[in-house]
């Protein structure tokens, strides 16, 4: 079982719909991430949180709207979200500055 | 701004062979560290190896290496001896440190197919 988990793990939503997703590490992190991954795009970074401030925010649309709540969980909220927003999007964590980052499986996302 | 190329979008090898998959990056800072991630199939982000630019000697992780060339801006990773589970998507990253926390910028990615 990893330690960043992520749910759901498959969305599918219409334009007009509110919906979630969820990030969990229980890696004692302090940074937390939201990546979208497109078919035929590199990983594109959105989102990064350290100690539940958000020092990043890579020109993501106001429709995608994270959360951070604590330094172990992490959400990402989507309202009125277009076809093209049609992806993966996973969620990693890290401690420091010093190592890696660990990834969660992901959430496939489809805009109907 | 860094950039992360990778040349080939697509690689094969038999099994029990030896491949490279090419990286190059941009920067103009002295201090970074690169990766590789594997994705497979699950979709799941594996770390396989990384380089931290101030050392010289290149990474190792059992059948995983890389070549560092810091002044070519050059990070290519070699598969020793490739197995069927090494089949996945390879991507080369680059980790700058922003406010406490890591911003990584990933390469396109190579798809790595195992011929058995």
């Amino acid at each position: 079982e990893t330690g960043v988990t992520q749910t759901p793990r498959h969305l599918v939503m219409g334009m007009t719909n509110k919906k979630s997703l969820k990030c969990e590490q229980h890696l004692g992190h302090n940074a937390m991430y939201w990546y979208k991954q497109s078919a035929k795009k590199p990983l594109e970074l959105m989102f990064v949180y350290n100690f539940k401030e958000q020092t990043e925010n890579n020109s993501v649309p106001s429709r995608f709207s994270p959360e951070c709540p604590n330094s172990s969980h992490l959400f990402l909220h989507l309202h009125t979200l277009q076809p093209e927003d049609s992806a993966l999007y996973l969620c990693a964590s890290s401690q420091g500055t010093r190592r890696e980052q660990f990834f969660g499986p992901g959430t496939r996302l489809t805009v109907l | 701004a860094q950039t992360v190329t990778q040349s080939q979008p697509e690689m094969s090898v038999q099994e029990a062979e030896t491949v490279t998959l090419s990286c190059t990056y941009d920067t103009s800072e002295s201090d970074y560290y690169l990766f590789w991630y594997k994705q497979p199939p699950s979709r799941q982000m594996i770390l396989v190896i990384r380089q931290e630019a101030y050392k010289q000697q290149n990474a190792t992780e059992n059948r995983f290496s890389v070549n560092f060339q810091k002044a070519a801006k050059s990070f290519s990773l070699k598969i020793s001896d490739s197995q069927l589970g090494d089949a996945a998507m390879y991507f080369c990253a680059y980790r700058r440190v922003i406010q406490g926390a890591q911003k990584l910028v990933f390469g396109q990615g190579t798809r790595l197919t195992i011929n058995p």
